[in-house]
C-alpha cells in the first residue's frame, strides 16, 4: 500500500501562529488529499490537490504539491484553538493501494 | 441526515467471540472502505469495495471478512476475536476511488 507519511508527528503552537505540516509519498499520484480528525471522531475532508496543480487555497488553508519531490505541505494560517486536531494526508493513484499514515497531531494553545 | 453511519458505536466482547459491525451510506457512492485505527493513531486500510470488486489489504487476517449486501452497505464480520483486534474501526465511502471520502463516526472495539 502507498502510505502518506506526515511530518512532524506532533506540533504545538500558540493561537494566531501559522502551522505547517508535511506529507511525503512514494509513487506517482492522481491527487493528494488532506483530512482532519478531531479526537474520537471520523476524518473530515479538507482539501484535494490534483497532480497537475502546484498550490491550492481554501479559507485559511494553503496546500502545495511538489510531484518531483513527492511531497505536499499543508499550511494553516492564523491558527485557532478549534484547529486542534490530527491531520492526515492521502496520496491517491498509482499502482499501490492508498492508505493513511499516523498523522500530525496539532495542538493550538489559546 | 447522517451520511455514513456505523453501528454499534461501542463494542465490548470476550476473546474468541464472533462479532459484526454494520455500515450504511446514504450518499449514493459506489465505493466503501473499512479502516482500523490503533492506539498509536495509525489509520490502516483493511478493505475497499467498488461495484462488487473487493480489494483486500493482504496484511488483514482472514478472520476479518467484509460483506456487502448492496452498494449502500458494507458490513465487517470478525471471527475468533483476539486482544490485538481492539481498536477503532471506521467505515468510509466515496464516489470513485480517487475522490473525497466521507467517514462514519467509528466503532470502538474492545476485546477482553
Amino acid at each position: 500500500s502507498q502510505q502518506g507519511e506526515e511530518d512532524p508527528q506532533a506540533l504545538s503552537i500558540q493561537e494566531g501562529e501559522n502551522a505547517t505540516m508535511n506529507c511525503s509519498y512514494k509513487t506517482s499520484i492522481n491527487n493528494l488529499q488532506w483530512y482532519r480528525q478531531n479526537s474520537g471522531r471520523g476524518l473530515v475532508h479538507l482539501i484535494l490537490i490534483r497532480s497537475n496543480e502546484r498550490e491550492k487555497h481554501s479559507g485559511r488553508l494553503r496546500v502545495t504539491l511538489d510531484t518531483s519531490k513527492k511531497s505536499s505541505s499543508l499550511l494553516i494560517t492564523a491558527s485557532r484553538a478549534a484547529d486542534t486536531a490530527s491531520y492526515f494526508c492521502y496520496a491517491s493513484g498509482g499502482s499501490y493501494i492508498p492508505t493513511f499514515g499516523r498523522g500530525t497531531s496539532l495542538i493550538v494553545h489559546p | 441526515d447522517t451520511a455514513v453511519s456505523q453501528t454499534p458505536k461501542y463494542l465490548v466482547t470476550q476473546m474468541g467471540n464472533d462479532k459484526s459491525i454494520k455500515c450504511e451510506q446514504n450518499l449514493g457512492h459506489d465505493t466503501m472502505y473499512w479502516y482500523k485505527q490503533d492506539s498509536k493513531k495509525f489509520l490502516k486500510i483493511m478493505f475497499s469495495y467498488n461495484n462488487k470488486e473487493l480489494i483486500i489489504n493482504e496484511t488483514v487476517p482472514n478472520r476479518f471478512s467484509p460483506k456487502s449486501p448492496d452498494k449502500a452497505h458494507l458490513n465487517l464480520h470478525i471471527n475468533s476475536l483476539e486482544l490485538g483486534d481492539s481498536a477503532v474501526y471506521f467505515c468510509a465511502s466515496s464516489q470513485g476511488r480517487a475522490s473525497e471520502q466521507f467517514f462514519g463516526p467509528g466503532t470502538r472495539l474492545t476485546v477482553l
